[in-house]
């Protein structure tokens, strides 16, 4: 079975842009979660999507945003973006109220 | 954001030895429990759960331990290897809440 995707694995933006990352949860996973997670810093969990609802969201700003869609697959966006965005954004799948399964993440640069 | 503490940022061992994480967690309605282990490059991966109606938690060379009365939880890793080395996370779980909260992570050096 295919684990988690994520894309893109890199990329570097300007502050003032906007971004859109992307998870493929696996397969018969409807859950799937986002977590932002910087230098020396745990992992801050940003929101939770259930089959296309947002269940819970974390202490983070308007401008971090998501969706998901019918297939289960998932999107973060961040608009107009901070020096402070740069990070490792990590996507995870599971079946409900159970372990996480992480993709490798997509890491954030903003220069 | 919210997070999950922990007592100790890193942690350094010598190969062989034993290896004792802490984690103090924060939600006394959270009911069930999961060590995560970051290697370097990857993303978190499952090591061990454990659920509140229980206290100890075995598997291979790795055993949890959950102390409800004081909100803490520890990850003890017997004959610590080189392959154990490795940022460890732990999170607690409020099943009907819908999120994990993560620790900030504990750092395991192994000295060969």
């Amino acid at each position: 079975k295919a684990g988690v995707t994520q894309t893109p694995r890199y990329l570097i933006k300007t502050r003032g842009q906007q971004v859109t990352l992307s998870c493929s949860p696996i397969s018969g996973h409807r859950s799937v979660s986002w977590y932002q997670q910087t230098p020396g810093q745990g992992l801050q969990f940003l929101f939770e999507y259930f089959s296309e609802t947002q269940r819970n969201k974390g202490n983070f700003p308007g401008r971090f945003s998501g969706r998901q869609f019918s297939n289960s697959r998932s999107e973060m966006n961040v608009s107009t973006l901070e020096l402070g965005d740069s990070a490792l954004y990590l996507c995870a799948s599971s079946l409900e109220g159970g372990e996480l399964f992480f993709g490798e993440g997509s890491r954030l640069t903003v220069l | 954001g919210e997070s999950v503490g922990l007592h100790l940022p890193t942690l350094s061992v010598q190969e062989g030895d034993n290896s004792i994480i802490n984690c103090a967690y924060s939600n006394s309605a959270s009911d069930y429990f999961i060590w995560y282990k970051q290697e370097s490059g990857k993303g978190p991966q499952f090591i061990i759960d454990i659920r509140s109606n229980m206290d100890k938690r075995q598997g291979q060379r790795v055993t949890v331990l959950l102390n409800k009365t004081v909100k803490h939880l520890s990850l003890q890793i017997a004959a610590t290897q080189p392959g154990d080395s490795a940022v460890y996370f732990c999170a607690e779980i409020n099943t009907g809440g819908f999120k994990t909260i993560f620790g900030a992570g504990t750092r395991l050096f192994v000295k060969a």
